[in-house]
């Protein structure tokens, strides 16, 4: 149980184009979702925490007009970058919080890797 | 701010030699501690979470312990498959933000 899935789990674009990420709990409903960027040899980074049905909560420094965030499900969140620049490139990966059960527990995906050319 | 320093940054062991790795931590209203364990371009795997001082969980070769200000991850006679990086977070706030530390490195020779 407690299955969380991305989808793409690579993908490489061009500079400037938009790019969709999706985060799925497949066995359980998440209240919560949360989306994290990891740098080559750094931790994981809190980029912003959804909650099912209201606007994304951005950490500071996460610009939210370029990390669209929409969890329009108790069992997706989708995470587009839009208009990406190389910097941009990095690994992304979301976590799922049940709405049952242990509320501290948080299920990672198996993160997305985006390229940007 | 809450700050997780994990070390070493990475360590090598050979298969059989036990070791622990340390991750201290400085957070205003510690909610939970947790280990994850990440392989190379995935997600992180869930190993354990600690909610007091004092406490302890195991599994397999696995042993991590809480402190106040610490939380050890205690391996004992390690197989070449626990290669792999290991993080620790802590929970903190009414929204279960998780603050992670940059993880620690590991590689055990057969």
């Amino acid at each position: 149980g407690a299955v969380v899935s991305q989808h793409p789990s690579r993908v490489i674009c061009k500079s400037g184009t938009s790019v969709k990420i999706e985060c799925r709990s497949l066995d359980f409903q998440a209240t919560t979702m949360f989306w994290y960027r990891q740098f080559p040899k750094q931790s994981l980074m809190l980029m912003a925490t959804s909650n099912e049905g209201s606007k994304a909560t951005y950490e500071q420094g996460v610009e939210k007009d370029k990390f669209l965030i929409n969890h329009a499900s108790l069992t997706l969140s989708t995470l587009t970058v839009t208009s990406a620049h190389p910097e941009d490139s990095s690994f992304y990966i979301c976590s799922a919080r049940a709405a049952s059960g242990k509320l501290n527990e948080q299920f990672f995906g198996p993160g997305t890797r985006l390229t940007v050319l | 701010e809450d700050q997780v320093t994990q070390s070493p940054e990475a360590l090598r062991l050979q298969e059989g030699e036990s070791s622990s790795l340390n991750c201290s931590y400085t957070v205003s209203g510690l909610r939970g501690l947790f280990w994850y364990r990440q392989d190379p371009g995935k997600g992180p795997e869930f190993l354990f979470t600690l909610y007091s001082a004092g406490e302890e969980k195991e599994k397999e070769r696995l042993k991590a312990t809480l402190t106040k200000k610490e939380s050890f991850l205690h391996i004992t006679a390690p197989k070449p498959e626990d290669s792999a990086t290991y993080l620790c977070a802590v929970e903190t706030g009414a929204n279960s933000k998780l603050t992670f530390g940059k993880g620690i490195t590991l590689s055990v020779r057969p």
